[in-house]
């Protein structure tokens, strides 16, 4: 298994400003992924992030909005752009484990837009 | 589009019952579906996967089966205790690209 770290775990931001989180993982990784968990609802892909290649996005998810870096093995950025209150949510990184389909998460990054 | 629906939001049982959650889908025919545990605050915990070959894996008090004709997965707790008190997700890899599709989750809560 992956052991995952995520900064920050939580932040109060002003509408319009923008919020990176990072993903921190204990190993190399090939495949990780970032998520949405809006107040009372399930997790939401938002992009697969793999090293040295873009990010894919997933419907309804877009670059300009949710720029992702992913600059080696151990590690990722999600950016938060242009933020409202729409987007005050749980953002979660995961990582593929690796065997039989399974996914490691991180603890999430709880995010309030005001 | 693919869904994906949890039988109920919440599930109250007394200590050392079984607690019994489906996981219903339909328009695809995924080749493994898999079960996370979530507590409040945490990201979810992988549990337990099962091929569409497989009828039933278990592992500890956890068993899980998959009907692909019924499209249907039941995840069961037997003899459980107030320590298995959280919300169990299900989800698919529809494409078998390693994207996962959630359910919405139930919350168990186990009642001493």
């Amino acid at each position: 298994s992956a052991v995952i770290s995520q900064k920050p775990s939580r932040d109060i931001c002003q509408r319009g400003t923008s919020l990176t989180i990072q993903c921190q993982v204990d190993s190399q990784v090939t495949m990780m992924f970032w998520y949405r968990q809006q107040p009372g609802q399930s997790l939401t892909l938002i992009a697969t992030a793999n090293q040295g290649s873009e990010a894919t996005y997933e419907s309804g998810f877009v670059i300009d909005k949710f720029p992702i870096s992913r600059p080696n093995l151990t590690f990722s950025t999600l950016t938060v752009s242009n933020m409202s209150p729409e987007d005050s949510s749980i953002y979660l990184c995961s990582v593929a484990g690796g065997g039989i389909g399974e996914q490691y998460f991180g603890p999430g990054t709880r995010l309030t837009v005001t | 589009s693919q869904k994906i629906e949890q039988n109920s939001e919440a599930l109250n049982i007394q200590e050392g019952k079984t607690a019994t959650l489906t996981c219903n889908y339909t328009n695809y025919s995924p080749a493994y579906l898999q079960w996370y545990r979530q507590d409040p605050g945490r990201g979810p915990v992988f549990l337990l996967l099962i091929r569409e070959n497989e009828k039933e894996k278990r592992k500890e008090r956890l068993k899980v089966t998959f009907d692909t004709t019924l499209k249907q997965s039941l995840f069961h707790i037997t003899a459980s205790q107030p320590a298995d008190s959280a919300t169990y997700l299900c989800a698919l890899d529809i494409l078998n690209d390693y994207k996962l599709s959630f359910g919405a989750g139930t919350t168990v809560t186990v009642r001493a």
